[in-house]
This record gives C-alpha cells, sequence and structure tokens, in this order.
C-alpha cells in the first residue's frame, strides 16, 4: 500500500509570494491533517479535512488556507509569503470516522519551504 | 487547552545504557502517540496507546500510559546507535481532529 506523498519536496519562493502544496493520503484514508514544523515552535497544527470539510483549524493567520477534494487528496495554500513561513509542512492521512474519531495518522515525506 | 511536555530535550547517552523519556499531557486525552524523526525526515509512527495502563514494546522500545498521572513515559532498554533520532510524543482529544506534539527529544546514542 502506497504511503502518504507530497509534492512538491522542496520550494524556495520569495516574500509576497504564494505558494500551493499537495498532498495525496493513502487508499481508503479520508482525513488529512497539515502540520507546520520550525525548530523554534516545533510541529503546529494547521487544519484537518474530512470528506472535503475542514473540520478543525490550528491558530494560523487566515494567509493559510486549505481544500479537500472529493478523492480525498489535499492542497494547501500559503498567500503573502513571510520569512517566518519557512519550515518543514507536514501532510497526515488518517482514517477517519464521520463522529470525529481521527485514528492514527501517517505522515507524508514533507515539504520544505523556504522564503528568501 | 491541550498542552504536552517532554523530558528532557536533549539526551546522549551511551550504547548499552538504559532511560526514559516523559510525556507529561494537561488535560484529559483519549490517546497518546510515540514517533520517531531522523535528522530531515518525516515522522515515523512508533506506538498508539489508548487506555490506562496500556505498555507497548517493539524491540528495545517500551511505551506505557498512566491517564491518571497524565503521563507516558518511553522506555529504551540497552541502547544502540540506530536509535539516535528525535521522538515526539502527542496526546488527542476526542473530537478535537488534531494532534497536539510535546516538543520533542533529541536522543544521541554514542558507541
Amino acid at each position: 500500500k502506497a504511503g502518504v506523498t507530497q509534492t512538491p519536496r522542496y520550494l524556495i519562493k520569495t516574500r509576497g509570494q504564494q505558494v500551493t502544496l499537495s498532498c495525496s493520503p493513502i487508499s481508503g484514508h479520508r482525513s488529512v491533517s497539515w502540520y507546520q514544523q520550525t525548530p523554534g515552535q516545533g510541529l503546529q497544527f494547521l487544519f484537518e479535512y474530512f470528506s472535503e470539510t475542514q473540520r478543525n483549524k490550528g491558530n494560523f493567520p487566515g494567509r493559510f488556507s486549505g481544500r479537500q477534494f472529493s478523492n480525498s487528496r489535499s492542497e494547501m495554500n500559503v498567500s503573502t509569503l513571510e520569512l517566518g513561513d519557512s519550515a518543514l509542512y507536514l501532510c497526515a492521512s488518517s482514517l477517519g470516522l464521520a463522529g470525529g474519531a481521527l485514528g492514527t495518522q501517517y505522515f507524508g515525506p514533507g515539504t520544505r519551504l523556504t522564503v528568501l | 487547552e491541550l498542552k504536552v511536555e517532554q523530558n528532557p530535550l536533549f539526551l546522549s547517552m551511551q550504547e548499552g545504557k538504559n532511560y526514559t523519556i516523559y510525556c507529561n499531557y494537561s488535560t484529559t486525552s483519549d490517546r497518546l502517540y510515540w514517533y520517531r524523526q531522523d535528522p530531515g525526515k518525516s515522522l515515523e509512527s512508533l506506538f498508539v496507546l489508548l487506555s490506562n495502563g496500556a505498555v507497548k514494546q517493539e524491540g528495545r522500545l517500551m511505551a506505557s500510559l498512566d491517564t491518571k498521572a497524565r503521563l507516558s513515559t518511553l522506555h529504551i532498554t540497552a541502547a544502540v546507535h540506530d536509535l539516535s533520532a528525535t521522538y515526539f510524543c502527542a496526546a488527542i482529544i476526542q473530537g478535537a481532529q488534531k494532534l497536539v506534539f510535546g516538543q520533542g527529544t533529541r536522543l544521541t546514542i554514542n558507541p
């Protein structure tokens, strides 16, 4: 069974630009979560999607947004990039249940974003 | 708000020794996860602990959960160099659909 895939793996952008990251979950998984990892703040939750609906959102500004498609693939978008957005962005998928249970999350390899 | 704290944050130990990483969480949690991360890599799931008193073992690693004390431990037995990595614990509140991670423990095992 293929794992979680993320594209691209590396990105270099300049301040003010926008970026879109993609995540394909494990087949059959309906929940996709996004996390930001930085040396200073550690691993922080961005948002979680289940069946194309955002169920929970972390404490990030509105410049961070996401969506999920009917095939469970997810994208996250960051607009008006700032230097502090440089980070490893991790996507995780899990079976998820309609009632809210998340299940074990399996992480993708991440996208390393560098903002210059 | 759920908070998760690990200690120690850095641990350097010799091969063959035993040690324990501690993970405290601030409010009732439904389950506790342990992950491993190698430098430049993603997170690898190690253990999921679902109930009070749960104990799971894989090789030289053993994880346990005490929900009354809001404490999980990851015990390393007879450490080997291959176990060098950063270890994260994470807790979840049912219905919250998000993991809250500890700061991570960077483990270095020296020959």
